[in-house]
């Protein structure tokens, strides 16, 4: 099992739908979890941290399930400007040394 | 101005040449990092610096090596290019010491292209 998995993608919606991902990751241990934002060829930016049970900012949500070993990133009300792909990050120690990106899921959104 | 700042942004150079990376930062953050980005992979991380006297290697640190010159400044060198090392590299920061935030802030990304 790879350490961190999302879907593969691509997710084509229309402005306004609402639209879910998954990540599952492997290690059991794992510390905290993170959504980053990468536009093409350009850099993750941070777009959400996932510390606890879960987090909701604007239309974004995040949850984290333990006991399944996973986080999902809700996007509700999808904007034009959504459009990109979402990296699923997963910090596997305490030293925040061990972070492992998953391979990220693309989102486009048309009008 | 970008906190976190990556010199050259593009770079072309052939096999068997040394070459620099440069990644400046005005965060503030003690802890710096080299990654790389290939086509349908994760990012994948190279070395690490919790500060000016802490560099460790990360997940594929074979053929590059990293200098922290200072707590602003963390450079990855590669010391004979070769074609699998074509890839996007970024750099990051993050905060260290009592303020502990395993968030990391990305540079811009230099595009390297090794023929």
């Amino acid at each position: 099992r790879k350490e961190v998995e999302q879907d593969p993608g691509p997710f084509n919606v229309p402005e306004g739908a609402t639209v879910a991902f998954n990540c599952t990751y492997s290690n059991s241990a794992s510390q905290s979890f993170f959504w980053y934002r990468q536009d093409c060829r350009k850099e993750p930016k941070l777009l959400m941290s996932v510390y606890s049970s879960g987090n909701e900012d604007g239309r974004f949500t995040a949850q984290l399930n333990r006991a399944s070993q996973y986080i999902s990133l809700l996007i509700r009300d999808s904007k034009l400007s959504d459009s990109a792909t979402y990296l699923c990050v997963v910090n596997m120690n305490q030293a925040g040394t061990a972070l492992i990106f998953g391979k990220g899921t693309t989102l486009s959104v048309s009008s | 101005d970008a906190d976190v700042t990556q010199t050259p942004r593009n770079r072309i150079t052939k096999t068997g040449k040394r070459i620099m990376l440069e990644c400046s930062q005005t965060k503030g953050h003690d802890r710096m990092y080299w990654y790389r980005q290939d086509p349908g992979l994760g990012l994948r991380l190279i070395y690490y610096s919790f500060d000016v006297k802490d560099i460790n290697k990360g997940e594929i640190s074979d053929g590059y090596s990293v200098s922290r010159q200072a707590q602003a400044k963390f450079s990855l060198s590669l010391e004979s290019a070769i074609p699998n090392q074509t890839a996007l590299y970024f750099c990051a920061t993050s905060e260290g010491r009592d303020r502990v935030s395993y968030e990391q802030y990305f540079g811009p990304g230099t595009r390297l292209t090794v023929t």
